[in-house]
């Protein structure tokens, strides 16, 4: 059962480069979500998508954009990487709102480093 | 605001010992809370939830309950074992948002 796969899991990035981040899940959840884990600090939510068509900023979400292709895929994208960028980025998914349970299910991750 | 604190790490312990890491959470209402667990280089994954007031969540023998009073929802685990090392995330959903609000993490080292 693949779940939620993002893409990639590891990446190197110049100052001021451009890439974007792919995840998609199988489990036909309306909710997916894109999180970035720091040291001491968590995971901050960055972006959200609550149904196909609909995006919202999270807590963290200066430097990015999103787009939320179809159901199954929720991309996210850094148009000019700055080093405080550096992290490890999680996409996840849920069948619906967290807010009344619903468990949220995460990728692997992908470790991004900005030189 | 809404807030999760929860108890700093590491926790270091030796197998069969009893493990408590602290959470408490502020909060309007009741919302769910969530305890998470991540393994070295992999995600997060559940590890238990309550979804209301004096609602107990378990699983793998860890255990934590949902206490309005204390706005707390401590995780415990009577006898720990080498493989529970982990990093250990509270959280607690936030409806305006939809998603979910963790903790820093508790990084927790059993030995052997």
């Amino acid at each position: 059962n693949a779940g939620v796969t993002q893409t990639p899991k590891f990446q190197v990035l110049k100052t001021g480069q451009s890439m974007t981040l792919q995840c998609a899940q199988d489990m036909n959840h309306n909710s997916m979500y894109w999180y970035r884990q720091d040291p001491g600090m968590g995971l901050r939510l960055i972006y959200y998508s609550a149904s196909e068509g609909t995006t919202d900023k999270g807590e963290v979400p200066n430097g990015y954009n999103v787009s939320r292709l179809n159901k199954r895929e929720f991309s996210l994208r850094l148009e000019s990487a700055a080093p405080s960028q550096t992290s490890v980025y999680f996409c996840a998914s849920s069948e619906e709102s967290a807010y009344s349970g619903n468990t949220i299910y995460f990728g692997e991750g992908s470790w991004l480093t900005v030189v | 605001g809404n807030s999760v604190t929860q108890m700093e790490g590491p926790v270091t312990l030796s197998e069969e010992a009893f493990l408590t890491i602290n959470c408490t959470y502020t909060a309007t209402g009741y919302p769910s809370l969530f305890w998470y667990v991540q393994y070295p280089g992999e995600g997060l994954q559940l590890l238990l939830k309550a979804t209301k007031a004096d609602d107990k969540g378990s699983n793998k023998g860890f255990e934590a309950t949902y206490r309005k009073e204390t706005t707390s929802f401590h995780l415990e685990k009577g006898s720990v074992q080498v493989s529970d090392s982990a990093v250990y995330f509270c959280a607690r959903a936030s409806g305006s948002a939809r998603q979910l609000t963790f903790g820093s993490g508790t990084q927790l080292t059993v030995l052997p």
